[in-house]
């Protein structure tokens, strides 16, 4: 069964302090894992797309990695306006449905 | 930049109510999706869409209905609104075709029902 597993939940960081959020995940062949970022209220707003093993993507202070079995979300020097929720999702070769994870939701402290 | 608009951004209902939530996207999307988001429950599929009078049941599709009539347009439909349906929905819309077809998403309409 295709499934996303987020970690961790929730975390708090110092304005500047970097980090990773982990983003695991199981599917039968992998049509693409997206990152998104969600603001209190509002929809998710997509940031990245990875599509194989090895690939990596970055915009701004976020970096995207993608391994055979999980992802990871590497935020540099993170500041206040980075605080939301990060959703990862994947999709497979084999339908049409996304697979969500439940979150992480990241708080930066000035 | 695609845009995915929901019709009402906040509704508030009342226990048998008949209730309807409007999606349009501008990028002439095959796909369309209805999702609901729950604290800790995350995004759960409700229904989704992938052509013009085509629909799917999505993960909980009970006490919904949906209408794709135009290929732009999608509508959640909720028959009897409860209690129990107050959440926040999601549309979004993704090409077919394409090497991923990434979702996008409409801001969301906070449905509360009294």
């Amino acid at each position: 069964e295709d499934q996303v597993t987020q970690s961790p939940e929730a975390l708090r960081l110092q304005e500047g302090e970097s980090s990773s959020l982990n983003c695991s995940y199981t599917v039968s062949g992998l049509r693409g894992l997206f990152w998104y970022r969600q603001d209190p209220g509002k929809g998710p707003e997509f940031l990245f797309t990875l599509y194989s093993a090895g690939e990596e993507k970055e915009k701004e202070r976020l970096k995207a990695t993608l391994t055979k079995k999980e992802s990871f979300l590497h935020i540099t020097a993170p500041k206040p306006e980075d605080s939301a929720t990060y959703l990862c999702a994947v999709r497979s070769n084999t339908g049409n449905q996304f697979y969500f994870g439940t979150g992480t939701s990241l708080t930066v402290i000035p | 930049d695609v845009k995915v608009t929901q019709s009402s951004r906040y509704l508030v209902k009342r226990t048998g109510e008949k209730v309807f939530l409007e999606c349009v996207q501008d990028m002439d999307h095959e796909n369309m999706f209805w999702y609901r988001q729950d604290p800790g429950l995350g995004l759960r599929l409700i229904y989704f869409s992938y052509d013009v009078k085509m629909k799917e049941k999505g993960d909980i599709p009970e006490g919904y209905s949906v209408s794709r009539e135009k290929k732009e347009r999608f509508s959640l439909i909720l028959e009897s609104a409860s209690t129990n349906q107050t959440s926040m929905y999601l549309c979004a819309s993704s090409l077919w075709a394409g090497v991923a077809g990434e979702l996008f998403f409409g801001e969301g309409s906070r449905l509360t029902v009294l």
